[in-house]
This record gives structure tokens, C-alpha cells and sequence, in this order.
């Protein structure tokens, strides 16, 4: 059980597209995600908070405008990387928050976005 | 806020060894600590969770411990193989569900 998923496993785009990533709870339903972004030997790295029916929470430094998040149901969320750059170029990895009791994150395989 | 740092950031063992990882948290207010496995360009795989009122986890070879008031946690792996090689991150939740993530410790075992 607690399996995320993420679509596309990767995708390659050209400067100034747009990409869309989904994040999905296949068996349980997620309150809370979490978009991560992981730099090469680099950490992972929290983006922003989703909530399901409300605004998501980004961390500081994270532009809202250019990574548009969308929790519109309990099993998935969105993340738009808007007029996308070569910098923007990383592994994107969603989490989701179980409601167990055990606060545990459940982490999807990632998204590989490479913006040429 | 809270940082995680692990120690070391690379090691490498002939096979058979034990292995030693180690992680620390400044912030002890934490809910839970979580080891993870990534390989090369891959997600995360969860090892061990260890809730804050725990001391200890175990999973087959891998052991997990946690001293919250110090802020440390050490993962063993008993008799190392190949196949263990990876990139270990510790992660503690905190906060407003927050997981701060250490930067890793990248593990070649050696046949």
C-alpha cells in the first residue's frame, strides 16, 4: 500500500514552454503533498506544501508564480513549471502525507525536467 | 530551522564489512526520523522510520537508532553487499509536517 506516482518520469521541453507534472496517491488519500526539487548530488530540497482546496505554501525563495501547484483532489496534485529555463532543469519529486497516525511521507519515483 | 548533516559524505567498504552511517539534526523537536535509499538518478526508497518516542528500528540487516535529546541518529547495515551501494538520506519531520533532508551519505560496496 501507499503508492505515489509521478507523470512524466521525464520530459524534455524548450526554453520558455510550459511543463505540467502530476503527482498521484494511487491507495490512499492525501491531504498534504509535498513538491521537492533535487539538484545533482544535492539534497533533496521543499518547495512548497499542497493542500488539498486551499492555496499551496511555498518555501522562501520559491517563485509561486513560475511553479504553479494545484491540489485539486485527495489523490492528486500538479506542478506547472511555467515559461521553464535551462535552470530550472532538475529531478522534481512529490511526496504525500498520510493520515495513519505515523506522519510518514510517501515519495513518488520523480520527474526528470530537462529545459533546453 | 532545522539542518540535518551527515557524516560522511562518502565512504566506500569491501563487501562483508559493516557499514556506519551517521546523522544530526539541530532542532530536537522532531516527530519522526526517516533513512531513505536513492540510487543514481531514482526516488526514494523508505528503510526505516523511527517515531520520536522510539530509540531503536530494525529492518533484516539494517538498524536504525535515535537519541532525539542529542540529536543523532546512526544507521548499521550488517554484512555489506554490492548491492547496497547507494545514496543513504536521513530525513526528520518537523514542524508544520516540514522533512528537512540531510545531503547524504554515498556508499560504494566493494566486491
Amino acid at each position: 500500500g501507499a503508492v505515489v506516482s509521478q507523470h512524466p518520469s521525464w520530459v524534455i521541453c524548450k526554453s520558455g514552454t510550459s511543463v505540467k507534472i502530476e503527482c498521484r496517491s494511487l491507495d490512499f488519500q492525501a491531504t498534504t503533498m509535498f513538491w521537492y526539487r533535487q539538484f545533482p548530488k544535492q539534497s533533496l530540497m521543499l518547495m512548497a506544501t499542497s493542500n488539498e482546496g486551499s492555496k499551496a505554501t511555498y518555501e522562501q525563495g520559491v517563485e509561486k508564480d513560475k511553479f504553479l501547484i494545484n491540489h485539486a483532489s485527495l489523490t492528486l496534485s500538479t506542478l506547472t513549471v511555467t515559461s521553464a529555463h535551462p535552470e530550472d532543469s532538475s529531478f522534481y519529486i512529490c511526496s504525500a502525507l498520510t493520515s495513519s497516525g505515523r506522519y510518514e511521507q510517501y515519495f513518488g519515483p520523480g520527474t526528470r525536467l530537462t529545459v533546453t | 530551522k532545522q539542518e540535518v548533516t551527515q557524516i560522511p559524505a562518502a565512504l566506500s567498504v569491501p563487501e562483508g564489512e559493516n557499514l556506519v552511517l551517521n546523522c544530526s539534526f539541530t532542532d530536537s523537536a522532531i516527530y519522526n526520523l526517516q533513512w531513505f535509499r536513492q540510487d543514481p538518478g531514482k526516488g526514494l526508497t523508505s528503510l526505516l522510520l523511527i517515531q520520536s518516542s522510539q530509540r531503536e528500528q530494525t529492518s533484516g540487516r539494517l538498524n536504525a537508532s535515535l537519541d532525539k535529546s542529542s540529536g543523532r541518529s546512526t544507521l548499521y547495515i550488517a554484512a555489506s553487499q554490492p548491492g547496497d551501494s547507494a545514496t543513504y538520506l536521513c530525513a526528520v519531520l518537523y514542524g508544520n509536517n516540514r522533512l528537512a533532508f540531510g545531503k547524504g551519505n554515498q556508499v560504494v560496496v566493494i566486491p
